[in-house]
């Protein structure tokens, strides 16, 4: 059964901090490793992955894929309280999308 | 100005009712996708359609149904044999080509049953 697994499932930080999520996947058909951060509302698109080794980077936060050991890492640097939110991890197949449970993340002054 | 819209943004239905919930892009994507996500929860897959006229049960169809007559527009019904209809809808699509694979989220609706 296809499954994608994040972890931890909840981080408090303080402000400054850097933050590693974890996003470990056994799905048939890859097509992509997908990230997004999700306030209380729709999700946000963050990063597409689908090369291993090459690291996508946008501001504070980049991510990185390893499709030989099958799994992703979404790096914040110097977080924010507004990075407070819950990270979700999707991997596409041909049909679908498989959505982990999300990293809940808050961030306190 | 391209994107997904969903309407309405809040929707309030007596028990019983069937409602239904619209989803447009301009996109131009193939595959749209229906969710569900209760409070705190994780996204549940409610009904895709990869191609016009075509569309599959997702993994918690049963009192839901969909229709795909236009490339633009996937509405979701959720009919009064939902037992528990009262959650936050979004709708997504998809688009895919040689270099990309990403899937885009409408601003949900979120729907409460009286």
């Amino acid at each position: 059964e296809d499954k994608v697994v994040q972890s931890p499932l909840s981080l408090v930080v303080h402000e400054g901090d850097t933050v590693t999520l974890n996003c470990s996947y056994e799905v048939t058909n890859f097509r992509s490793l997908l990230w997004y951060k999700q306030e209380k509302k729709a999700p946000t698109f963050l990063f597409m992955l689908t090369s291993s080794g090459i690291e996508k980077k946008s501001g504070r936060l980049s991510s990185i894929l390893d499709k030989k050991e099958l799994f992703s890492i979404l790096n914040i640097t110097a977080t924010q309280t507004g990075d407070s939110a819950v990270y979700l991890c999707a991997v596409t197949n041909t049909d679908k999308l498989i959505f982990g449970t999300g990293t809940r993340l808050q961030v306190f002054p | 100005d391209g994107g997904i819209t969903q309407s309405p943004k809040y929707l309030f239905r007596k028990e019983g009712q069937n409602v239904t919930l619209s989803c447009e892009q301009n996109l131009n994507h193939d595959a749209m996708y229906w969710y569900r996500q209760d409070p705190g929860q994780g996204l549940r897959l409610i009904y895709y359609s990869q191609i016009v006229n075509d569309f599959q049960k997702g993994d918690i169809a049963e009192g839901y149904s969909v229709s795909r007559e236009k490339k633009e527009s996937f509405p979701l019904t959720v009919t009064s044999a939902q037992k528990n209809p009262t959650a936050f809808y979004l709708c997504a699509s998809r688009i895919r080509d040689i270099s990309t694979d990403t899937q885009y989220f409408g601003p949900g609706t979120r729907l409460t049953v009286l």
